[in-house]
């Protein structure tokens, strides 16, 4: 365990399904990030969370929510998902930006 | 545009056999550049932090150096345990720091 974990591991969702992401983080950090991965892709920023404040939306679809109740916690909210949505979905924390741990991911597939 | 490229995409070598992977990106605005090792089916797993030409960094088998416009992870006798994808990424800045990934290089190494 890095000290970031992320439920569910797996997740499979019809395109009109609503489901949610879950990243806990007690490791006194105060940043949070959402990445997604794809196959032969860069990983690619998706949201900051800097005390709580979302500080960058990186041009992410509306069917993607963040929610940061506080500063261990971030959910991401899924809502009429594409098949193009599936993906590894990384949530990520750090203090002063010199280190970034990651979690595990959540695979999520969207049928 | 900050652009961070990896190479070779893929990589197979016999145990023992060391090698190199690279790692170039452009320049303004660096402040940092990062590697990671990541498992299939789990988040990135932090390895080294670089901020400067001429540092260079060391974790068993492998050495991270940085140049003015590229670093390289070495991986001396390696070993099959050390199979992964090593990803790349600069950390360019802005109010929160976000980190800009390469596509990675996988790792094979055969026993």
């Amino acid at each position: 365990e890095t000290g970031v974990t992320q439920t569910p591991r797996h997740l499979v969702m019809g395109m009109t399904n609503k489901k949610s992401l879950k990243c806990e983080q007690h490791l006194g950090h105060n940043a949070m990030y959402w990445y997604k991965q794809s196959a032969k892709k860069p990983l690619e920023l998706m949201f900051v969370y800097n005390f709580k404040e979302q500080t960058e939306n990186n041009s992410v679809p509306s069917r993607f929510s963040p929610e940061c109740p506080n500063s261990s916690h971030l959910f991401l909210h899924l809502h009429t998902l594409q098949p193009e949505d599936s993906a590894l979905y990384l949530c990520a924390s750090t203090l002063d930006r010199r280190g970034y741990t990651f979690g595990s991911g959540t695979r999520l597939t969207v049928v | 545009e900050d652009q961070v490229t990896q190479s070779p995409e893929a990589l197979r070598l016999q145990e023992g056999e060391s090698s190199s992977l690279n790692c170039s990106y452009t320049v303004s605005g660096l402040r940092g550049l990062f590697w990671y090792r990541q498992d299939p089916g789990k988040g990135p797993e932090f390895l080294f932090t670089l901020y400067s030409a001429g540092e260079e960094k060391e974790k068993e088998r492998l050495k991270a150096t940085l140049t003015k416009k590229e670093s390289f992870l070495h991986i001396t006798a390696p070993k099959p345990e050390d199979s992964a994808t090593y990803l790349c990424a600069g950390h360019y800045g802005g109010s929160q720091g976000n980190l800009i990934f390469g596509k990675g290089t996988k790792l094979s190494v055969k026993p």
